[in-house]
């Protein structure tokens, strides 16, 4: 496509529910980052895909949170047993490294989660 | 660990005039890239400017530019003729390299006014 796409925009979940959020990179992009924004906050890194290679987790608050990213292409992250605390603006964003006009990522308009 | 710090939580300035947001970094990294992004109430990031850490030549796009010292580790971006569009947050941000995760501030909110 000819942004990144995320899904969906806007998400309410019960507390202790699972949710999985949607990131549809640039086509051809290799790499595949999110990011997590708290309200009036920066953006906190959370996970980055680089192609074939093993993910980055480092920046994952808990094990209630895991991303997947399959054939390269579409990402999710999987939030089990939501608090309260995860409630935020979560970024996806792609890029396609040395080969990108900018050298820097194209973002999604992101999906705010807000766990009630 | 790296670290990127933005000192104003605000700032204003009328339309038509300059205002310059600061951001200084702290890294032991020699090859690394810095980024100024804008993040209207839309929440879509959108990048204003980059600055490869190697060129000593300061990045200009526009009316975005910025003012790069390496061996202080600032990196503040001047907008000149402000318009109401360039109201929105403001992030700094860092990568080491070509790929791997950028490490943002905190932002800086820019009101301008008519």
């Amino acid at each position: 496509g000819a942004g990144v796409s995320q899904s969906p925009s806007n998400k309410v979940t019960e507390k202790g529910k699972d949710v999985e959020l949607r990131c549809d990179p640039i086509s051809g992009h290799t790499a595949l980052y999110w990011y997590r924004q708290s309200l009036g906050q920066g953006l906190e890194f959370l996970i980055y895909f680089q192609g074939n290679s093993a993910p980055d987790k480092s920046g994952l608050p808990s094990d209630r949170f895991s991303a997947e990213r399959t054939g390269g292409s579409v990402s999710t992250l999987t939030i089990q047993r939501t608090q309260q605390e995860d409630s935020a603006v979560y970024l996806c964003a792609s890029s396609g490294g040395a080969a990108t006009v900018n050298y820097g990522y194209t973002f999604g308009s992101g999906t705010r989660l807000t766990v009630v | 660990a790296q670290t990127v710090t933005q000192s104003q939580p605000e700032m204003s300035v009328q339309e038509a005039e300059t205002v310059t947001l600061s951001c200084t970094y702290d890294t032991s990294e020699s090859d690394y890239y810095l980024f100024w992004y804008k993040q209207p109430p839309s929440r879509q990031m959108i990048l204003v400017i980059r600055q490869e850490a190697y060129k000593q030549q300061n990045a200009t796009e526009n009316r975005f530019s910025v003012n790069f010292q390496k061996a202080a580790k600032s990196f503040s971006l001047k907008i000149s003729d402000s318009q109401l569009g360039d109201a929105a947050m403001y992030f700094c941000a860092y990568r080491v390299g070509s790929y791997g995760k950028l490490t943002f501030g905190q932002g800086t909110i820019l009101t301008v006014h008519p």
